[in-house]
């Protein structure tokens, strides 16, 4: 069963601060990973996706990816009001086939003004 | 920008009732995806098709549902004779190539009565 952990929070931080999201995932062989930012009663909607280790930068959000420790994380820089959200990471089957995404149960975000 | 649309927004059934949701996945895409999202729990792969077949089903893809592509546009998904714990929200995702992220429509709020 492959798994995927995210502190489910809630993480609040105050406005302009830093906020750092984690995940870890049980398939070693996964090779393509998303976080998608999911409002109450919305669909997830894509923010980033990250393939191989290191960090990729878009605007405010950084992912960061190590497959030796099975981790990623993303961090989002100047936190606005607007960013309060289910935080969502996902990691795509690595077998052959279907592709299909294994979500976390995702981390709960408060940006306080 | 394309996105993917599905309908209705909103269905309430009887339980025991027939019920078909409805995606019209973004048009160049060619694998296409049901997940599903119980209120408060997180976000589960149904099922996944490509290429004109099912290519993965999850534990939750039982006897009671279908998918279809009947045309080249829609993508449905059928649940048979709904239950209580049918209950949840429904999106559709599709994606162009197997190395590239997946979208999410609005989904549909399912409520079996």
């Amino acid at each position: 069963q492959k798994e995927v952990e995210q502190n489910s929070g809630p993480l609040s931080v105050p406005e302009g601060a830093i906020a750092s999201l984690n995940c870890t995932y049980s398939d070693r062989g996964s090779q393509s990973f998303f976080w998608y930012r999911q409002y109450s009663g919305k669909s997830p909607e894509l923010i980033m996706s990250i393939y191989s280790n290191g960090d990729k930068e878009d605007g405010r959000f950084t992912a960061q990816l190590n497959k030796a420790s099975q981790y990623v994380s993303l961090l989002i820089r100047d936190s606005q009001p607007s960013d309060s959200a289910t935080y969502l990471c996902a990691v795509k089957n690595s077998g052959a086939g279907s592709y299909q995404l294994t979500f976390g149960k995702g981390t709960k975000l408060s940006v306080i003004p | 920008e394309p996105e993917v649309t599905q309908t209705p927004s909103h269905q309430v059934t009887q339980m025991g009732q027939e019920v078909i949701l409805r995606c019209v996945p973004i048009s160049n895409h060619l694998y296409f995806y049901w997940y599903r999202q119980i209120l408060g729990q997180k976000v589960e792969f149904l099922v996944s098709f490509y290429n004109n077949e099912i290519s993965e089903k999850s534990e939750i893809f039982d006897d009671q549902f279908s998918v279809e592509r009947p045309d080249g546009s829609n993508f449905t998904l059928k649940i048979r004779s709904t239950k209580l714990e049918d209950s949840a929200m429904y999106f559709c995702a599709s994606m162009r190539y197997s190395n590239q992220p997946q979208h999410f429509g609005d989904g549909t709020r399912l409520s079996i009565l």
